[in-house]
């Protein structure tokens, strides 16, 4: 079945370093999103992004889709402590309708 | 403001017994996900319903049942609770290819 892999797993930054998580799939994807964990909190909805290397951006969060639809990042300029969280990507294959989540990379932020 | 309600935040239960979690959701959804959560490993899909008394498998159905009687409400049974079974349980729901939504999550110990 589908496989989606995410790295690092953990990352500790200095609070206004950059910090990118990366994401690959093992199928070809017809889109990706990307959720926040806050600690103690659920997923929250981030971004979707559907085009062949789409580039979208939220302020210091820059999200991209791979030009293959195989692999996706996450890049934060200048991490806060408010960026501190567990952040998931999860593919949804071309046909049917359930995401496949990676593992997800845990932020910390050292003030 | 959409919502997705879990019945319990905290429950501790003894190995043997049944088990019922329960999620609501308010937007009318027709699709419904029940994950796991546990360090390291993500979010792992249990069971997932796209209608009103249909359901499929996910990756780590083994131990877990589900029921769907109504749109609103997705169920998750675990028949004889385990202590592998120890985990956070997230319930979401989403709309066609949109964004899921999560509930708060329930935190379940089986001692």
């Amino acid at each position: 079945g589908q496989q989606v892999m995410q790295i690092p797993q953990y990352q500790h930054v200095q609070e206004g370093e950059d910090f990118t998580t990366y994401c690959n799939s093992s199928t070809t994807l017809s889109n990706i999103q990307w959720y926040k964990q806050r600690p103690g909190g659920h997923p929250v909805f981030l971004i979707q992004l559907v085009k062949s290397g789409e580039v979208k951006k939220q302020k210091r969060l820059t999200f991209q889709f791979g030009e293959a639809k195989k692999n996706s990042s996450l890049h934060i300029t200048a991490t806060q402590t408010t960026d501190v969280g567990t952040y998931f990507c999860a593919g949804r294959e071309t046909s049917g309708s359930r995401l496949t989540f990676g593992e997800g990379t845990q932020l910390t932020v050292n003030p | 403001d959409v919502k997705v309600t879990q019945s319990s935040r905290y429950l501790v239960k003894r190995t043997g017994e049944k088990v019922f979690l329960e999620c609501v959701q308010d937007m009318d959804h027709e699709n419904m996900f029940w994950y796991r959560q546990d360090p390291g490993l993500g979010l792992r899909l249990i069971y997932f319903s796209y209608d009103v008394k249909m359901k499929e498998k996910g990756d780590i159905p083994e131990g877990y049942s589900v029921s769907r009687e109504k749109k609103e409400r997705f169920s998750l049974i675990l028949e004889s609770a385990s202590t592998n079974q120890t985990s956070m349980y997230l319930c979401a729901s989403k709309s066609g290819i949109s964004r899921q939504y999560f509930g708060p999550g329930t935190r379940l110990t089986v001692t």
